[in-house]
């Protein structure tokens, strides 16, 4: 069965700090792998994708990587600030045009002043 | 309007009511969705449809039914909600195209409570 998961579950930090989101994922024929941000009462907004060929990709302060040999990906926040106050949701895609989307639960992420 | 809205914001509905939840789309992508999230669970997938005119069925349709008759509007009803039907509905948007790699736009949401 295709699944995301991911870990932890919520983490609370302190602003300025560093952290790593972590993803783990069964789906099969692998497309792409998303991460996206979503702020409290709002829908998700995608930070980055990235492809079976792709190792890292960055976007500001967060740094994605994918292994897709053991099938991880983790999400690396950088000097972190109040504003990344959300969850963090793991979606990755299998192959196959519309509706081949599989979401993780997402990791309730608070930065704390 | 700019992107893709959602109404009502919020909405508490008495067991065995009908209920639609709009969804519009200004950005002209083909492909819609609909879907519900759950606290503890990822979001999961009602109904879609790839272009106007046709939809299919996601993991969780039961209870629910869409319609596509334009490109723009693609809303959600509920025939006679039941209390488990109490979530978050997103609907998101994503244009045609070579795209696996095409991102969804997701709506802010539509909070229904059925009592």
């Amino acid at each position: 069965k295709n699944q995301v998961e991911q870990s932890p579950q919520s983490l609370i930090i302190l602003e300025g700090k560093n952290c790593t989101l972590q993803c783990n994922y069964t789906v099969s024929p692998f497309s792409n792998l998303r991460w996206y941000k979503q702020d409290t009462g709002r829908g998700p907004v995608s930070l980055t994708i990235m492809t079976f060929s792709e190792n890292t990709k960055s976007n500001g302060r967060y740094t994605a990587t994918l292994d897709a040999d053991t099938k991880q990906s983790s999400l690396h926040i950088t000097a972190s600030q109040l504003s990344d106050s959300a969850s963090y949701i793991c979606v990755v895609s299998a192959l196959g045009y519309g509706q081949n989307f599989v979401f993780g639960p997402g990791t309730r992420l608070s930065v704390l002043p | 309007i700019a992107g893709i809205t959602q109404a009502p914001t919020s909405q508490i509905l008495a067991a065995g009511r009908r209920m639609t939840l709009r969804c519009t789309q200004d950005m002209r992508h083909n492909a819609m969705y609909w879907y519900r999230q759950d606290l503890g669970l990822g979001l999961r997938l009602i109904h879609y449809s790839n272009t106007a005119g046709t939809t299919g069925k996601g993991e969780v349709p039961d209870g629910y039914s869409v319609s596509r008759a334009n490109t723009d509007d693609f809303p959600l009803t509920l025939a006679s909600a039941v209390p488990s039907q109490t979530s978050v509905y997103f609907c998101a948007s994503r244009p045609k195209g070579a795209g696996e790699g095409n991102e969804q736009f997701f709506g802010p949401g539509t909070r229904l409570t059925v009592l």
